[in-house]
């Protein structure tokens, strides 16, 4: 089975605060993908890796950086934390030949 | 236009009847299509893909693919409490790594 963990399945930080969550596949996948999820907005992509070191900005980028220096581990840092940032960050990996990807738990991020 | 639509329900259905979810895209050249089922509080998690025009069954689900019309659906059969969930409808537009997720479809199996 594909597995893909998150740090922390809940975080609660302070407004300009940097933060970092991290996620890990065990499945050797090329594409490692981080959303966001709210309600009435749906999954919007933030950013995603095609290979190591290598990124491309979602739909959302603004207000977050990734770095991906390990085939398995892809992370996304907010700079400095904002209450609009308050959500549910979700990671996925797919394979590099096909296009399914496959979601971590999560993480509740709240920003107080 | 949004590149996948779902109709957003709720869709309660009575237990052990079919749940008929429907998936409508624009991109004309997509290639693969996921049905991905996500309860409350949970992430979603992939329950069926297809790629070829057709039905494609799996336990009490069947997707259905018509390229041509650019619909995709998801049936649940024999439908029970524990498919009460969040379905959401996702493509892979061609040429891209990445998938569009419709908004997604609420079901409510009442007992």
């Amino acid at each position: 089975d594909v597995k893909v963990t998150q740090s922390s399945r809940y975080l609660v930080k302070r407004t300009g605060e940097k933060v970092f969550l991290e996620c890990v596949q065990d499945m050797d996948h090329e594409n490692m993908f981080w959303y966001r999820q709210d309600p009435g907005l749906g999954l919007r992509l933030i950013y995603f890796s095609y290979d190591v070191k290598m990124k491309e900005k979602g739909d959302i980028p603004e207000g977050y950086s990734v770095s991906r220096e390990k085939k398995e581990r892809f992370s996304l840092i907010l700079e400095s934390a904002s209450t609009n940032q308050t959500s549910m960050y979700l990671c996925a990996s797919s394979p590099g030949d096909s296009y399914e990807q496959y979601f971590g738990p999560g993480t509740r991020l709240t920003v107080t | 236009q949004k590149e996948v639509e779902q109709n957003s329900g709720p869709l309660s259905v009575p237990e052990g009847a079919i749940a008929s979810l429907n998936c409508t895209y624009s991109d004309r050249g997509s290639q693969s299509f996921f049905w991905y089922r996500q309860y409350s509080g949970k992430s979603p998690e992939l329950i069926m893909f297809i790629y070829s025009n057709g039905d494609k069954e799996d336990g009490r689900f069947t997707a259905q693919l018509n390229k041509a019309s650019q619909y995709v659906s998801l049936l649940i059969r024999d439908s029970q409490p524990s498919d009460s969930a969040t379905y959401l409808c996702a493509v892979n537009p061609v040429g891209d790594y990445k998938l569009s997720f419709g908004a997604g479809t609420t079901v409510t199996v009442r007992a």
